[in-house]
């Protein structure tokens, strides 16, 4: 079946510093790519997405990758801020737009 | 500022009850997503409609979940009997599929703690 594999499970930065969180997928056919960060006690809020006819799209600080021929994509957050810390997820949809999630990166930016 | 509405936010049951969660989505959204979370881990699809009709719920335990869609404002997961086991947050997301594909936004989910 679909699956979504993510890493790293954990991530510390200098406030600062770059993160990179990084994401496969496994259905050729998806065509979609949200990225979520959730915070403590809160719902999953998308904060970037890309479309498969897309390899980078950027949005201040953040910015996201997709390599359709790897099945890879990647979420890229620089300058970090204490406010970044959270978890954050990657999800692929694919055939009848079924949105499957990753297993989450929880991100510590340390002031 | 339109919003997917979840109740209730929290619920504690004895096992073996019945436990029944509902969502209303975002007035206009086709699509309806549930998902299991347990201790800030991944979310684990359980099921999911389009225009009220199922689409996939493989994920979801027949025996003792379901999930249905009476109307377009309303998405009900329903867990009988329950069991320890099924204490999660519960999550309903809602979507409209635009462009051939489908941005879902998350209600503030249901806090399940089956003692």
């Amino acid at each position: 079946g679909e699956n979504v594999e993510q890493h790293p499970s954990t991530l510390s930065v200098q406030e600062g510093d770059s993160a990179v969180i990084k994401c496969t997928y496994s259905d050729s056919a998806s065509n979609y790519f949200p990225w979520y960060k959730q915070e403590l006690g809160k719902r999953p809020q998308l904060i970037i997405d890309i479309r498969s006819n897309v390899g980078e799209k950027k949005d201040q600080r953040i910015a996201v990758t997709l390599n359709k021929t790897a099945k890879h994509f990647s979420l890229h957050i620089t300058e970090t801020q204490p406010e970044d810390s959270a978890v954050y997820f990657c999800a692929a949809s694919g055939g009848y737009n079924k949105l499957i999630f990753g297993a989450g990166t929880r991100l510590a930016v340390h002031p | 500022d339109a919003r997917v509405t979840q109740t209730p936010r929290h619920k504690v049951t004895e096992m073996g009850q019945e436990v029944t969660m509902r969502c209303q989505p975002i007035l206009g959204h086709n699509t309806v997503f549930w998902y299991r979370q347990t201790m800030m881990q991944g979310l684990e699809l359980l099921a999911y409609f389009r225009n009220r009709a199922p689409l996939d719920d493989s994920g979801m335990p027949k025996d003792r979940f379901s999930a249905e869609m009476p109307d377009a404002t309303l998405a009900t997961l329903k867990i009988q009997p329950s069991e320890p086991r099924d204490s999660a947050v519960y999550f309903c997301a809602s979507g409209l599929v635009r462009g051939g594909v489908t941005e879902a936004f998350f209600g503030q989910g249901t806090r399940l703690t089956v003692v």
